[in-house]
């Protein structure tokens, strides 16, 4: 019963350098998608992905990167990192069908650039 | 764009109903979701609102109203855990949501 897997929960990269955040869920969900939460705001959406080999651009893409290979994974690519993109990331889920307004989140991955 | 306004912060104490309001402006808007955050943790589902009106689940209701672009969630019979940040965020679609900064609710005994 694991749900939406995060990993890594925290990693400290220097100015410049590249990652991946890794995101696994095992209930099957169509709709999966990529926020980032700083202090005192709300999550905003990076990009996100309605099935496999389809994602598209959320409110603040810019230098991130997606794919959607199969339907359980959704890795999220930090390309050249910068100290803004310090955030806590989380990932989420969510059936289909009826588009309940109802997201399945991990744990989040703590991530400073410095 | 999009935008949500929720309170800042909201004080209370065990036993008392705090409800908490959301006004939006949206486009492509599906519905109203409310979730839970407690420091440090992943942000939990409450309910969702696609229709006007009141959605009861326990202890927590949620309210929305198109026409005014408001909806609100309350809170009966606070509990010391119920101490956490709430937010709303409007659906615009394939689950894709837009948050409001949140409201710190504090419940002391």
């Amino acid at each position: 019963n694991a749900g939406v897997t995060q990993t890594p929960k925290f990693q400290v990269l220097k100015t410049g350098q590249s990652m991946t955040l890794q995101c696994a869920q095992d209930m099957n969900h169509e709709y999966m998608s990529w926020y980032r939460q700083d202090p005192g705001m709300g999550l905003r959406l990076i990009h996100y992905s309605v099935g496999a080999g389809i994602t598209d651009q959320g409110e603040v893409p810019n230098g991130y990167n997606v794919s959607r290979s199969t339907t359980e994974d959704f890795p999220l690519r930090l390309l050249l990192a910068a100290p803004s993109q310090t955030s806590v990331y989380f990932c989420a889920s969510s059936y289909s069908s009826g588009d309940t307004g109802e997201l399945f989140f991990g744990e989040g991955s703590r991530l400073t650039v410095l | 764009g999009q935008s949500l306004e929720q309170p800042s912060e909201v004080t209370a104490v065990e036993g008392a109903i705090v409800q908490i309001n959301c006004t939006y402006q949206t486009s492509g808007f599906y519905g109203l979701s409310w979730y839970q955050q407690h420091d440090g943790g992943a942000p939990t589902f409450l309910s969702y609102n696609a229709l006007d009106g009141l959605e009861e689940t326990g202890r927590f209701s949620s309210f929305l109203s198109r026409s005014d672009s408001y909806g609100y969630l309350l809170l009966q019979e606070l509990q010391m855990k119920d101490s956490a940040s709430y937010f709303c965020a409007a659906n615009s679609g394939y689950s894709t949501l837009t948050f409001g900064k949140g409201t710190m609710l504090l419940v002391s005994p």
